[in-house]
């Protein structure tokens, strides 16, 4: 079976400053990783997804999340973080099927402050 | 990206009724759909994943007669809460992917926020 941990409840941050939202898994197999970010009362959208080749991945609003495989991590990271990015993150993990379910951390509130 | 559309993104029942929550995939086939459920501060539950034309896979501690799900369609999936109770009262989300492409992520609705009074 396959988890998500995701170790911090809360990140704090001042508005410009560098940020990581940190996310292990675990699994027998290779699975697919994810990121979705969610505001407040609203569904989930996708940030930012590694499913193979380049260990590095972007998104178009600057957050970079990295593959590794040995630390079984896939830590989200933003160099320099704005108040609109104030929602909550969720690292997530699916098998190699367009029909499995998608295994979601507990989230992250990044709270931006001014 | 692909579009799904969840319907009423908010619904307020008493309790004993029924409340059917609607879940479109708008510009692509889902031949699987998922069901979530997510409380206040915390993550999502997942709660059974569909396929079409199929009965659903409810996870383990879900009610299947009180959560009917259907997916009659590639493009439909709808919930029904029955005989809801306070204790019903959360915010739902539906998830499709598509069975045609491949390596695709899930899409999400927008959610519903379901009261029961």
């Amino acid at each position: 079976a396959q988890s998500v941990t995701q170790l911090d409840s809360q990140v704090p941050v001042f508005e410009e400053a560098p940020v990581e939202l940190r996310c292990n898994y675990s699994s027998s197999v290779s699975v697919y990783l994810f990121w979705y970010v969610q505001y407040p009362n609203q569904g989930l959208q996708l940030l930012l997804k590694y499913l193979s080749g380049s260990t590095l991945v972007k998104s178009i609003n600057g957050f970079e999340a990295e593959f590794n495989k040995s630390q079984t991590s896939f830590h989200l990271r933003k160099p320099s973080v704005h108040i609109s990015d104030t929602a909550e993150y969720f690292c997530a993990v699916s098998l190699y099927s367009s029909a499995s379910k998608i295994i979601f951390g507990s989230g992250t509130r990044l709270s931006i402050r001014p | 990206g692909a579009v799904v559309s969840q319907h009423p993104s908010r619904v307020i029942c008493k309790s004993g009724t029924s409340v059917k929550i609607e879940c479109r995939s708008l510009d692509f086939q889902a031949t699987t759909m998922f069901w979530y459920r997510q409380f206040p501060k915390q993550s999502l539950m997942l709660m059974a994943t569909s396929n079409e034309g199929s009965k659903a896979t409810y996870e383990q501690g879900v009610e299947k007669d009180k959560f009917l799900i259907n997916h009659a369609s590639l493009t439909l999936s709808t919930l029904t809460v029955t005989s809801a109770h306070p204790e019903d009262s959360s915010f739902y989300i539906c998830s499709a992917r598509s069975g045609i492409v491949r390596n695709t992520e899930a899409f999400f609705g927008q959610g519903t926020r379901l009261t029961v009074v």
